[in-house]
C-alpha cells in the first residue's frame, strides 16, 4: 500500500460546480497536510496548509482533514475554467524538517 | 512573496554531457532547499535535501555522484546532472523552505525540463 493514495482522474466538471478532491494515507504520523495546484509544465503552487484534523477555508477553497479516517479533502466552490490543473495533496510528519510525501495528483478539467 | 526561480526552464543536452540547474529564492532566505524529479503523470519524487553550507542528504536510490547538489548560499542551490543519459530526461523541480511561525512551508520553483538526446 502506498503511503498516499490519490485518484489521478481526470475529473471533468462544468463551470460553477462544486469540486471535491480527496486523498487517503496510511501513515498515522502525518500531522501537516497541504494541497498544491500544478499547471501543466509548471511547478506546484501552495493552496492550503492545515495542521491536524479540522477545516480551513480560504476564499473558494476549503480543506478538510479527518485524521481518524486518514482522509483529507479539498473542496472548490464555484469552479472556474482557470481552476483546470492537477491538484496534489502532500503531507509531512513534522513542521521543522518539511519532507513532504505527495500523492500522484488529480487532474481537474472545468469546462465553460 | 516567497518566489522561487529556476534556470534554465528547458534544456536539451547530448548523452554524456553535464547540465547545471539553478534554484534561487528571490525574496527570502531559505534554510533548506529540496530537489524533486517528476516524470509525466507521476508525482513529485524527492531526490535530495540541502542546507546551506552542508552536504546534501540524498534519498534512497538517488546517486549522489550523478546528481551533484551545491547549496552555496541561503538563496541559491544548484543541481548538476553529470554524464546525463536519456533516462535522466525528466522535469526537475526545486523548492525552498520558509519558517512560518510554528511550521515550515515549501515554495516551489517553476521547474526545469531536461531532455537528453
Amino acid at each position: 500500500q502506498k503511503e498516499v493514495e490519490q485518484d489521478p482522474g481526470p475529473l471533468s466538471v462544468p463551470e460553477g460546480a462544486i469540486v471535491s478532491l480527496n486523498c487517503t494515507y496510511s501513515n498515522s504520523a502525518f500531522q501537516y497536510f497541504m494541497w498544491y495546484r500544478q499547471y501543466s509544465r509548471k511547478g506546484p503552487e501552495l493552496l492550503m496548509y492545515t495542521y491536524s484534523s479540522g477545516n480551513k477555508e480560504d476564499g473558494r477553497f476549503t480543506a478538510q482533514v479527518d485524521k481518524s479516517s486518514k482522509y483529507i479533502s479539498l473542496f472548490i466552490r464555484d469552479s472556474q475554467p482557470s481552476d483546470s490543473a492537477t491538484y496534489l495533496c502532500a503531507m509531512s510528519q513534522n513542521s521543522g524538517y518539511s519532507t513532504l510525501t505527495f500523492g500522484k495528483g488529480t487532474m481537474l478539467l472545468v469546462s465553460p | 512573496g516567497a518566489v522561487v526561480s529556476q534556470h534554465p526552464s528547458w534544456v536539451i543536452c547530448k548523452s554524456g554531457t553535464s547540465v547545471k540547474i539553478e534554484c534561487r529564492s528571490l525574496d527570502f532566505q531559505a534554510t533548506t532547499m529540496f530537489w524533486y524529479r517528476q516524470f509525466p503523470k507521476q508525482s513529485l519524487m524527492l531526490m535530495a535535501t540541502s542546507n546551506e553550507g552542508s552536504k546534501a542528504t540524498y534519498e534512497q536510490g538517488v546517486e549522489k555522484d550523478k546528481f551533484l547538489i551545491n547549496h552555496a548560499s541561503l538563496t541559491l542551490s544548484t543541481l548538476t546532472v553529470t554524464s546525463a543519459h536519456p533516462e535522466d530526461s525528466s522535469f526537475y523541480i526545486c523548492s525552498a523552505s520558509v519558517n512560518s511561525g510554528l511550521h515550515s512551508e515549501q515554495y516551489f520553483g517553476p521547474g526545469t525540463r531536461l531532455t537528453v538526446t
